[in-house]
């Protein structure tokens, strides 16, 4: 099946700090999607994607879908300590199904 | 907030004991989906509904769960007959699929599965 692979799987950053994540595909998708998960919260949905090449941002957050559409990347602009959290990248297998990347743990280094 | 409702949050339950759980999507969504989640993964699906039409379910969904959606509104998740193994965080999410947006899903709070 479809695996996605984020990277890195943790990242410390600094308060302030620009940070960046990606994500990549075996296969092609047509969507990218970015998700961010608070501890025992349910995932909230930052970031969609519906075109290669497109660059779409939401507050501090920019997010980009691969022009090969097998990857994406999230970056996030002056970091705050409301950032930490999990990030999930996420793209839908058929059209009723996602397949999504195992995360990226963000922490923010005091 | 209207969006995606889940109940209950946290649920603790002993092995052999039959839980439920109840999904209220989004009102206008016509797709609603059912997730599970383990520490340290993504969402994995499980099933979804079209409507009231349960459409697809995943291998993951063993016979002891069965999901039920009367009249393409709020949806239940039960699972009988409770196994350690079940201990996860289960979601819900509702979409409505459009030409322009795709299949862009939201999720719930999710709830919180410990079988004891």
């Amino acid at each position: 099946g479809q695996q996605l692979n984020q990277s890195p799987q943790s990242m410390f950053i600094q308060e302030g700090e620009d940070v960046s994540m990606n994500c990549t595909s075996s296969s092609i998708f047509n969507t990218w999607l970015w998700y961010k998960q608070d501890p025992g919260e349910g995932p909230v949905l930052l970031i969609a994607l519906y075109k290669a090449g497109e660059l779409t941002s939401n507050g501090r957050l920019t997010a980009q879908f691969g022009i090969t559409r097998k990857d994406s990347f999230l970056n996030i602009s002056a970091s705050i300590p409301s950032d930490v959290g999990i990030y999930f990248c996420a793209g839908p297998v058929n059209d009723y199904k996602l397949s999504f990347g195992a995360g990226t743990t963000v922490t923010v280094r005091a | 907030d209207t969006g995606v409702s889940q109940d209950p949050r946290h649920k603790i339950t002993k092995r052999g004991q039959n839980v439920t759980f109840r999904c209220d999507p989004i009102s206008e969504h016509n797709r609603l989906y059912w997730y599970r989640q383990t520490l340290g993964q993504g969402p994995e699906f499980l099933t979804y509904f079209q409507n009231e039409a349960q459409l697809e379910k995943s291998r993951l969904l063993s016979d002891r769960f069965s999901a039920e959606r009367p009249k393409g509104s709020f949806s239940t998740l039960e699972i009988q007959r409770t196994e350690q193994g079940d201990s996860a965080m289960y979601l819900c999410a509702s979409s409505y699929l459009t030409q322009r947006s795709g299949n862009t899903i939201y999720f719930g709070e999710g709830s919180w599965l410990t079988v004891v």
